[in-house]
């Protein structure tokens, strides 16, 4: 069964503090998305990237950056943590073409203290 | 830009119910649509799509047709059960707009489905 894996299903971090979250695709996914999710603002695109140590700015990049050295692992890091992050991270993957859709983590509750 | 549009939730139904949540979109191209299910504590699960015009998408009972006229793509369910409860996202691709494909998700629409 194909995957996206998300390292942490529970993080609490303190404010300042810098996060990394982890996501991680057995797929040979060319893409990889970083969204978060709010109540009554649905999913937001942070950052993006179709190939390896390329990436793009979303709709909310602010207060974030993300890497991806190998092709399976897309990582979000959150350069220091602020209480309006605290959030639900959802991880995706997806091929080249625009039809089949997203793959999707089980998504990571980042609480910021 | 591209958007999606959602009927406000909760939709709250008792069990054996016929569903039906409303999804109308913009888009500049001609967009893939696709419903999308998270069940409580989940990720998003594709649950069906359709990629081009009169297409009509189905799984696990449910269906969605793509309207090209009306810019439509709404869910529907003859009998839903109360393992249905959830959050159902629309979305759509529209390629031709970002150059690239990424998704545009509506806001959600929570079911409830009691005994």
């Amino acid at each position: 069964d194909v995957k996206v894996t998300q390292s942490s299903r529970y993080l609490v971090k303190r404010t300042g503090e810098k996060v990394f979250l982890e996501c991680v695709q057995d797929m040979d996914h060319e893409n990889m998305f970083w969204y978060r999710q709010d109540p009554g603002l649905g999913l937001r695109l942070i950052y993006f990237s179709y190939d390896v140590k390329m990436k793009e700015k979303g709709d909310i990049p602010e207060g974030y950056s993300v890497s991806r050295e190998k092709k399976e692992r897309f990582s979000l890091i959150l350069e220091s943590a602020s209480t309006n992050q605290t959030s639900m991270y959802l991880c995706a993957s997806s091929p080249g073409q625009e039809s089949y859709g997203y793959t999707f983590g089980s998504g990571t509750r980042l609480t910021v203290v | 830009g591209d958007s999606v549009t959602q009927m406000e939730g909760p939709v709250t139904l008792s069990e054996e119910a016929f569903l039906t949540i409303n999804c109308t979109y913009t888009a500049t191209g001609y967009p893939s649509l696709f419903w999308y299910v998270q069940y409580p504590g989940e990720g998003l699960q594709l649950l069906l799509k359709a990629t081009k015009a009169d297409d009509k998408g189905s799984n696990k009972g449910f269906e969605a047709t793509y309207r090209k006229e009306t810019t439509s793509f709404h869910l529907e369910k003859g009998s839903v059960q109360v393992s249905d409860s959830a959050v159902y996202f629309c979305a759509l691709s529209d390629p031709y707009n970002t150059g690239f494909q990424k998704l545009v998700f509506g806001t959600g629409t929570r079911l409830l489905v009691s005994p």
